[in-house]
């Protein structure tokens, strides 16, 4: 039963690039949220999917944006990228919100 | 912010019961407690989880205050694998309407010493 995955595993970007990353849930979940964790700082929420349809929002702005595919895997959109975006990017997902979130072994992003 | 206070670090010898605390003064009823760990910069990893009562799993135990304004992990037997950053979360329960995104303090880092 493989649990949630991650691709890919590091990236490389320059200012004001776009980046995808992408997330496979574990097996049986529905639901995926993403979050930023900076160096040495706890895990940041970024958004959740569920039913297609970004549910909560944290403090992030639009230049970050995700979407869920009809199979529940989910990518996070960052435009006009920033140095401070250089971060590990992390994917989470449960069975339904609210329930138990399992989590991905994360993006490494740096931005030069 | 974060709703929980925990200690920045903490040292135990292995093979000696871990023993982390949490502080969530402002707690509300509905709210469950988790712990999840993170080992170098991989993924955080759930640990446990629970509301009111004492929970129990293969990793650790949950105790949880009676007022529900604090907890303690317990990791029975602690190795040096165990050396990581736990975070204490607290979070809406199921069913409920309100906000579940879940909000990360900075946690305890746990050193375990051989």
């Amino acid at each position: 039963d493989a649990g949630v995955t991650q691709s890919p595993t590091h990236l490389i970007k320059t200012r004001g690039q776009q980046v995808t990353l992408r997330c496979s849930p574990k097996s049986g979940h529905d639901t995926v949220s993403w979050y930023q964790q900076a160096l040495g700082q706890g895990p940041q929420f970024i958004f959740q999917y569920y039913e297609e349809e970004e549910r909560q929002r944290g403090n992030f702005p639009d230049r970050f944006s995700g979407h869920q595919f009809p199979n529940y895997s989910s990518e996070l959109n960052v435009n006009a990228l920033l140095l401070g975006d250089s971060a590990l990017y992390l994917c989470a997902s449960s069975f339904r919100v609210r329930e138990t979130q399992y989590f991905g072994p994360g993006t490494r992003l740096l931005v030069l | 912010d974060a709703k929980t206070t925990q200690p920045t670090s903490m040292d135990c010898a292995e093979g000696r019961a871990a023993n982390l605390p949490c502080n969530h003064s402002t707690i509300s009823g509905n709210e469950y407690v988790y712990w999840y760990r993170q080992i170098h910069s991989q993924g955080p990893q759930y640990i446990i989880h629970g509301l009111k009562n004492n929970e129990t799993n293969e990793m650790a135990s949950l105790i949880i205050t009676e007022d529900r304004k604090s907890s303690t992990l317990i990791l029975p037997h602690a190795t040096l694998r165990d050396t990581a950053v736990y975070y204490c979360i607290v979070r809406v329960s199921r069913g409920d309407l309100g906000d579940d995104k879940i909000i990360f303090g900075k946690g305890t880092r746990l050193h375990i010493l051989p």
